[in-house]
């Protein structure tokens, strides 16, 4: 089944201790990238990758690291997480020029 | 910059019925896409129909069809027939033409679908 696969679905961590938050598809796609929603805000790209170690900045970038050395893989890495990034997050990717983003199932994390 | 604007941010609608969604967005763009996605309870990000600007025919979906006003820069959701399903929250959003599909989303509207 073609999909976007995250880990974890449910994260609690305290601030400073540094997480990843996984991301991996299924259908060879070159485009990935992350958006984080927040209530009344919508969905704000943080990073996105045009392919292999391809990466640039989104919106709001800031706090966020990623890296894309596979295809598939695209993860999200928070060094020292704060409360200001509790929120929920989205990984997307799509095939260039088609214009049709599949996203995965989401991570809800909260940052004590 | 491209904004995306959903003045709405609550709607109800009775089953069978039919609603319309607003969004409005700002660019100075010609070529570009624009997409409603369907977030029910389970989070899911679901595409429900997507409009390409240099096509003026409305598209549609099954029961969800769009009125796109390209002059107003307004794409708005109709959905007919109103299922106790279709209870989510509707984003629209908006990307352009280009290598990169970023995707500007509104901040959303919640749509209750009741009995």
């Amino acid at each position: 089944e073609a999909q976007v696969t995250q880990n974890p679905r449910y994260l609690i961590t305290v601030t400073g201790k540094k997480l990843t938050v996984t991301c991996s598809q299924n259908m060879n796609h070159e485009y990935m990238s992350w958006y984080r929603q927040d209530p009344g805000l919508g969905l704000r790209q943080i990073y996105y990758s045009m392919n292999v170690e391809v990466t640039d900045k989104g919106d709001v970038p800031e706090g966020y690291k990623v890296s894309r050395k596979e295809k598939r893989n695209f993860p999200l890495i928070l060094e020292s997480p704060s409360p200001n990034q509790t929120s929920l997050y989205f990984c997307a990717s799509s095939p260039t020029r088609t214009k049709t983003m599949f996203f995965g199932s989401g991570t809800q994390l909260s940052v004590l | 910059a491209q904004t995306v604007t959903q003045s709405q941010p609550e709607m109800s609608v009775q089953e069978a019925e039919t609603v319309t969604l607003s969004c409005t967005y700002d660019t100075s763009e010609n070529n570009y896409y624009l997409f409603w996605y369907k977030q029910p309870p389970s989070r899911q990000m679901i595409l429900v129909i997507r409009q390409e600007a240099y096509k003026q025919q409305n598209a549609t979906e099954n029961r969800f069809s769009v009125n796109f006003q390209k002059a107003a820069k307004s794409f708005s959701l109709k959905i007919s027939d109103s299922q106790l399903g279709d209870t989510a929250m509707y984003f629209c959003a908006f990307m352009k033409h280009g290598d990169t599909d970023k995707l500007i989303f509104g901040t959303g509207t919640r749509l209750q679908v009741f009995p």
